[in-house]
């Protein structure tokens, strides 16, 4: 069965410094590994997804994820936040071919001026 | 661009009622998905769909029961509300069945049961 950490349940930070949200995942089996952003009043949308080939994936609004096979980690990152990047995070497994994804129990970016 | 959308942004409902939650989808996709997302527990699965009429439980399908009857329609029903259903709950989507996609979600439902 397949399952995800997010490490950190709140993470601060003032405007322009780099930010890092933790992601681990447990499974058998090879996964395919998303991070959704979900905006205040709103539904979920994707941020990025490693599916294969390069570790390192880019996704949009500057933000980017690294794939660590051998830590089982998929953290995200970004080098200079924004006061709009202020929402909730969530990482996401999914495996085989059931279509469903496993989702983390959500990070929440504050973003301060 | 993918739309889901849910019927209410807001419901308020009274404990025993029945109580009706639809969710559209307009780009003929397969799969679709309820969930509800609570405060620290991110977003447990509730029931999901692979094609009309078709249905599989999900992590906490107790107290909650789907339909559906079209291929872009699917209805999350509260048999008899209860206070601990009081959530957010969100729909969403995929084109088929393969892990590597990416799910459309919409924006949500958030119920109040008095």
């Amino acid at each position: 069965a397949q399952s995800v950490t997010q490490l950190d349940s709140q993470v601060p930070v003032f405007e322009e410094a780099p930010v890092e949200l933790r992601c681990n995942y447990s499974s058998s089996v090879s996964v395919y590994l998303f991070w959704y952003v979900q905006y205040p009043n709103q539904g979920l949308q994707l941020l990025l997804k490693y599916l294969s080939g390069s570790t390192l994936v880019k996704g949009i609004n500057g933000f980017e994820a690294e794939f660590n096979k051998s830590q089982t980690s998929f953290h995200l990152r970004k080098p200079s936040v924004h006061i709009s990047d202020t929402a909730e995070y969530f990482c996401a497994v999914s495996e085989g071919n059931a279509g469903k994804s496993t989702f983390g129990d959500g990070t929440t970016l504050t973003v301060k001026p | 661009d993918v739309k889901v959308t849910q019927s209410s942004r807001y419901l308020v409902k009274r404990t025993g009622e029945k109580v009706f939650l639809e969710c559209v989808q307009d780009m003929d996709h397969e799969n679709m998905f309820w969930y509800r997302q609570d405060p620290g527990l991110g977003l447990r699965l509730i029931y999901f769909s692979y094609d009309v009429k078709m249905k599989e439980k999900g992590d906490i399908p107790e107290g909650y029961s789907v339909s559906r009857e079209k291929k872009e329609r699917f209805s999350l029903i509260l048999e008899s509300a209860s206070t601990n259903q009081t959530s957010m709950y969100l729909c969403a989507s995929t084109p088929s069945g393969i892990s590597a996609d990416t799910q459309y979600f919409g924006p949500g439902t958030r119920l109040t049961v008095l």
